[in-house]
């Protein structure tokens, strides 16, 4: 079975301490591999699409990068406002457009 | 910058009523999807529809549930008969394409069946 696992669960950072989540996933074929920013109550914020390893995508103090079993999300001086969770998700070839996420990681940057 | 607009934010129902959850995609998009998170759980897709009809849909997407494209601008939910268990926060989302682009939510309709 398809299955898109993400750790840590929860990671509390000291702002300006930087670190990196994972998002690993059982290969069946990739088409993509995106990552989302969800703040409480609200839908998620559409961050990057990976489609390759080897790939890398930078977005402020974001930057994803995709292998061919794992996906790091490395956030580089975070700041108290990046307190979110971060959910990876997958759409696998085999399917169409389904995308099937991971349980995602809350993170919380105190200052 | 566009945005997919849920409608009503938060619904509270009685287990067996009939409930119609409404979403506005993004305009020049043409996949539209239904996704839900059950308060604690991860977000898990419901079904998508594409040129007017459903292209994929999950084994939650039973004959209790229906959607529909009234219009050129509307895309609906419509959950018959609600139980508990339906309790959860239902995502719109649309993509310009039905593979590989980004896919964007809407808020979420938060809806408590009681």
């Amino acid at each position: 079975e398809d299955q898109v696992t993400q750790s840590p669960e929860a990671l509390r950072l000291q702002e300006g301490e930087s670190s990196s989540l994972n998002c690993s996933y059982t290969v069946s074929g990739l088409r993509g591999l995106f990552w989302y920013r969800q703040d409480p109550g609200k839908g998620p914020e559409f961050l990057f699409t990976l489609y390759s390893a080897g790939e890398e995508k930078e977005k402020e103090r974001l930057k994803a990068t995709l292998t061919k079993k794992e996906s790091f999300l490395h956030i580089t001086a975070p700041k108290p406002e990046d307190s979110a969770t971060y959910l990876c998700a997958v759409q696998w070839a085999s399917g169409y457009s389904t995308l099937t996420f991971g349980k995602g990681t809350m993170l919380l940057v105190s200052p | 910058e566009p945005e997919v607009t849920q409608t009503p934010s938060h619904q509270v129902t009685q287990m067996g009523q009939e409930v119609i959850l409404r979403c506005v995609p993004i305009s020049n998009h043409l996949y539209f999807y239904w996704y839900r998170q059950i308060l604690g759980q991860k977000v898990e897709f419901l079904v998508s529809f594409y040129n007017n009809e459903i292209s994929e849909k999950s084994e939650i997407f039973d004959d209790q549930f229906s959607v529909e494209r009234p219009d050129g601008s509307n895309f609906t939910l419509k959950i018959r008969s609600t139980k508990l268990e339906d309790s959860a926060m239902y995502f719109c989302a649309s993509s310009e394409a039905g593979q590989g682009l980004a896919i964007a939510f809407g808020s979420g309709t938060r809806l408590t069946v009681v």
